[in-house]
């Protein structure tokens, strides 16, 4: 079965210290890959995501994510994090199989100020 | 448009009580999903629909019924409520499940839910 595992629980950075939040996922297939945050009080939104092409993708915020297929991963980068960046970060993938949307158990990201 | 609306924002159930958690969206997907979120676990698929009138069973569907009777609408029943489902839900939607081209889950803001 597919799982995805992310290896931080809790972070805790100073504002413009550099970001990476690991995420490993077990697929041999062809997989799109996610990354979701999720503010404080508020709903999840998707971060970036790789489906195919370029295998470092830039999302909003200043955020990046490598995909490392040999290495099963899509980390999640950021050079200087802000105080608004705190929040809880999922991975998520899914299979052209199943299509469905499984999640890691999320990493909660505290920048303090 | 509204996205993907869910009511109520938070509920307190007393044990074996009923109830409904709506989820709407506007934006023609035909996708629809139900997760649990529970801390440290991430969130779990309950159930999901491709399609009015076709339901599917997700990772943790226990508990839990649901119906697709337009596209618009996809409500979750819990019809005996239990501890084990204090939770916070979310209704998700999408264009596609088959993510060929990598389509994204739009999120509504959530249903926290305690049983007592």
């Amino acid at each position: 079965a597919q799982s995805v595992s992310q290896h931080n629980h809790h972070v805790i950075l100073s504002e413009a210290a550099s970001l990476e939040l690991g995420c490993n996922y077990s697929y041999g297939g062809t997989v799109n890959l996610f990354w979701y945050v999720q503010y404080p009080g508020q709903h999840l939104q998707l971060l970036l995501k790789y489906f195919s092409g370029d295998p470092l993708v830039k999302g909003i915020k200043g955020f990046e994510a490598e995909f490392i297929k040999s290495k099963f991963s899509f980390n999640l980068r950021k050079p200087s994090v802000q105080w608004s960046d705190t929040a809880e970060y999922f991975c998520a993938v899914t299979s052209s199989n199943t299509g469905k949307l499984i999640f890691g158990q999320g990493t909660t990201l505290q920048v303090k100020p | 448009n509204a996205g993907v609306t869910q009511t109520p924002k938070f509920r307190i159930l007393k044990i074996g009580q009923s109830m409904t958690l709506q989820c709407a969206q506007d934006m023609n997907h035909n996708y629809m999903y139900w997760y649990r979120q529970d801390p440290g676990m991430g969130l779990k698929l309950i159930y999901y629909s491709v399609g009015a009138g076709i339901t599917d069973k997700g990772e943790v569907p226990n508990g839990y019924n649901v119906s697709r009777s337009t596209t618009e609408d996809f409500p979750l029943r819990l019809e005996l409520a239990a501890p084990s489902q204090t939770s916070v839900y979310f209704c998700a939607s999408s264009y596609s499940s088959r993510n060929t081209q990598g389509e994204t889950q739009y999120f509504g803001p959530g249903t926290r839910l305690l049983v007592l």
